[in-house]
């Protein structure tokens, strides 16, 4: 069975700032994928960022960029320059067993 | 544009009454998915799909059935929906889920529904 948490259920973070959102994972299977989702209060979830488990470097996409350090089995989320609009709800998760399971998520405000 | 498209975005309807939740992707993918998501549960998956023809139940199927006729639709169906199936709920898809690693499952815009 696979497992992620999420230990920071809010964030706040001055605009223009960094900000790192945590997830740590659990897992038995050699090889997976690990995601970031954003979940704005429209409700949509949009896809941020993936992280293959035999990458050998931490993926990048933007602002956004995945610290993975699969010894620890961990799998932050660093947002650079930290904008208004990245409010929202950020959902971890890992791919297996044909689906997709959620961390609980963490509700980033940024203030102006 | 690459999208996956759910209908309707909100509905209110009573207990009992059949509903059924279009999901439609135009980017060909074999795999297709229904999520719920509710307060203090996260999400959950219902059922999958790796091609046509082809489902199988996720998490929390009872009270729901798919079909596969067609590569591009999944539609998920509420045949005597119940208050306790009050939720958001999300389609998703992706290229293949024979790739274990590289998965970018897109999601729709999911439904809100209600019923009372």
């Amino acid at each position: 069975a696979q497992k992620i948490t999420q230990t920071q259920p809010g964030m706040f973070v001055q605009e223009k700032e960094a900000v790192t959102l945590d997830c740590t994972y659990d897992t038995s299977d050699p090889s997976y994928g690990l995601f970031w989702y954003k979940q704005p209060s429209s409700g949509e979830m949009i896809f941020l960022i993936y992280q293959g488990s035999y990458d050998q470097q931490n993926a990048t996409e933007g602002r956004y960029s995945l610290n993975f350090q699969k010894a620890r089995k961990s799998a932050n989320l660093v947002i650079s320059a930290s904008q208004l609009g990245d409010s929202a709800m950020y959902f971890c998760a890992m791919w297996g067993s044909y689906q997709l399971t959620f961390g609980k998520g963490t509700k980033l405000s940024v203030i102006p | 544009e690459a999208q996956v498209t759910q209908n309707p975005r909100y509905l209110i309807t009573v207990t009992g009454k059949k509903l059924t939740v279009t999901c439609s992707q135009n980017m060909n993918h074999e795999y297709m998915s229904w999520y719920r998501q509710d307060p203090g549960l996260g999400l959950r998956q219902i059922y999958y799909s790796m091609n046509v023809e082809v489902t199988d139940k996720g998490d929390v199927p009872e009270g729901y059935k798919v079909s596969r006729k067609e590569k591009r639709n999944f539609p998920l169906i509420l045949e005597s929906p119940s208050p306790n199936q009050t939720s958001l709920y999300f389609c998703a898809s992706s290229l293949s889920a024979r790739d274990r690693d590289n998965q970018p499952q897109h999601f729709g815009d999911g439904t809100r529904l209600s019923i009372l």
